[in-house]
């Protein structure tokens, strides 16, 4: 267990409103990451970090920012939520690139209403 | 760019017997594989990886996969199912580049039925 914890788990927010996911590790990790979970197209990747103040766009990006600050918490916003973005949101976290594989928060059930 | 097709979204099979989960990946480059599964409500867990040498991986739980290149799959077997293995299988790829992104296919909802 890879010690991630994911806040809020739950939330409901209305269209329009900022909304800012935490996830904080305890594994020194270096490489944090954020998923979405939608039914029929799997786990897609958000954005990613590489490092403190490191990140870089995944598949799906738009309307989401990210930052890191310090190695153990990586921050999800989204600036005005919309509806299309009622989600489950998962955080992983890599200790090295390459070999290793991701380990899973427990995730955060988004819906925009 | 990496993708991955689960050929099947909802696999349904009696406790005891043996289950056969595909994956099927395309990539231009050398990828590394994963299966991970998903309890309800849960986050993802790593079943098993495929790096490199042996075709033939096992993993927790008694779960198993073989490395097929030539017909781009990864399958992931097991002989003989329990009710507790009911949950959602995700195929993954990554590229062997980079912060290692993994691409995941939509998922297999494998249901044991007593």
């Amino acid at each position: 267990d890879a010690g991630i914890t994911q806040s809020p788990r739950h939330k409901v927010t209305e269209t329009g409103t900022p909304v800012t996911l935490r996830c904080h590790q305890t594994e020194n990790h270096r490489y944090m990451y954020w998923y979405r979970q939608d039914p029929g197209h799997g786990l897609r990747l958000i954005h990613y970090s590489y490092g403190v103040k490191d990140t870089d766009k995944g598949e799906v990006s738009d309307g989401y920012s990210v930052s890191r600050s310090k190695t153990e918490d990586f921050l999800l916003t989204l600036e005005s939520a919309t509806s299309s973005q009622t989600s489950v949101y998962f955080c992983a976290t890599g200790p090295r690139q390459g070999l290793e594989e991701q380990y899973f928060g427990p995730g955060t059930r988004l819906t925009v209403t | 760019a990496q993708s991955v097709t689960q050929l099947d979204s909802q696999v349904p099979v009696f406790e005891e017997a043996p289950v056969e989960l595909r994956c099927n990946y395309s990539s231009s480059v050398s990828v590394y594989l994963f299966w991970y599964v998903q309890y309800p409500n849960q986050g993802l867990q790593l079943l098993l990886k495929y790096l490199s040498g042996s075709t033939l991986v096992k993993g927790i739980n008694g779960f198993e996969a073989e490395f097929n290149k030539s017909q781009t799959s990864f399958h992931l077997r097991k002989p003989s199912v329990h009710i507790s293995d009911t949950a959602e299988y995700f195929c993954a790829v990554s590229d062997r580049t980079g912060a290692n992104n993994l691409f995941f296919g939509t998922g297999t909802r494998l249901t044991v039925i007593p």
